[in-house]
């Protein structure tokens, strides 16, 4: 049972546009959400996070946006350039203390010149 | 900052061989973790150790054990190597207090089984 959904497995984009990513959650006690960035033949990096007790956080081109009552996030690239072509999940703490995480399956967002 | 290694960017192992994939981290994080990354998957997690000694199993256990004798250090075995575990395997760690849950990652070990 995924927890974690990320529905759209690619997406292309122009260079200069805006790039926005989505994920959706089923676990309503999810309350913290991270994004992760893979290259390829690399570990994933970590990109931004977002607690549930706000709606947005921004980090340079980066925007996570949350909506607690669509149980809904998506993470907006402004602008989308072609070194962020690369694979984006989504993940969220699994509960417990030992801070394990959830991971979508990855969306390949490819930037176009 | 933070470093995950890992012994081995690149492995090809024959069916049926003992397979050991090694991570180290230096930031005396008590977390650490084994997922598996294969195309539409996404990351899976086979295990992961919150404490010397200490292991747990994940999502994908099976055909797979573990070893944390230091706190620095978390191997995964393939027993018996198949096929089926030709796949991208990604080492993490992260700190037990980190309010942000952050997992750092090693590179990657690429291993296919022929």
């Amino acid at each position: 049972d995924q927890q974690v959904k990320q529905n759209s497995p690619s997406l292309s984009v122009q260079e200069g546009r805006i790039s926005i990513l989505n994920c959706d959650y089923t676990n309503s006690m999810f309350d913290y959400f991270l994004w992760y960035k893979k290259y390829p033949a690399e570990g994933p990096t970590f990109l931004i996070s977002i607690s549930s007790i706000k709606d947005k956080n921004e980090d340079g081109r980066f925007t996570v946006f949350l909506n607690k009552s669509a149980k809904h996030l998506s993470l907006h690239i402004v602008p989308s350039q072609p070194g962020d072509s690369a694979v984006y999940f989504c993940a969220a703490p699994s509960g417990g203390s030992n801070y394990k995480l959830t991971f979508g399956k990855g969306t390949l967002l490819t930037v176009n010149p | 900052d933070v470093k995950v290694t890992q012994s081995s960017r690149y492995l090809v192992k024959r069916t049926g061989e003992k397979v050991f994939l090694e991570c180290v981290q230096d930031m005396d994080h008590e977390n650490m973790f084994w997922y598996r990354q294969d195309p539409g998957l996404g990351l899976r997690l086979i295990y992961f150790s919150y404490d010397v000694k200490m292991k747990e199993k994940g999502d994908i256990p099976e055909g797979y054990s573990v070893s944390r004798e230091k706190k620095e250090r978390f191997s995964l075995i393939l027993e018996s190597a198949s096929t089926n575990q030709t796949s991208m395997y990604l080492c993490a760690s992260s700190h037990r207090r980190s309010a942000g849950y952050e997992q750092y990652f090693g590179p990657g070990t690429r291993l296919t089984v022929t």
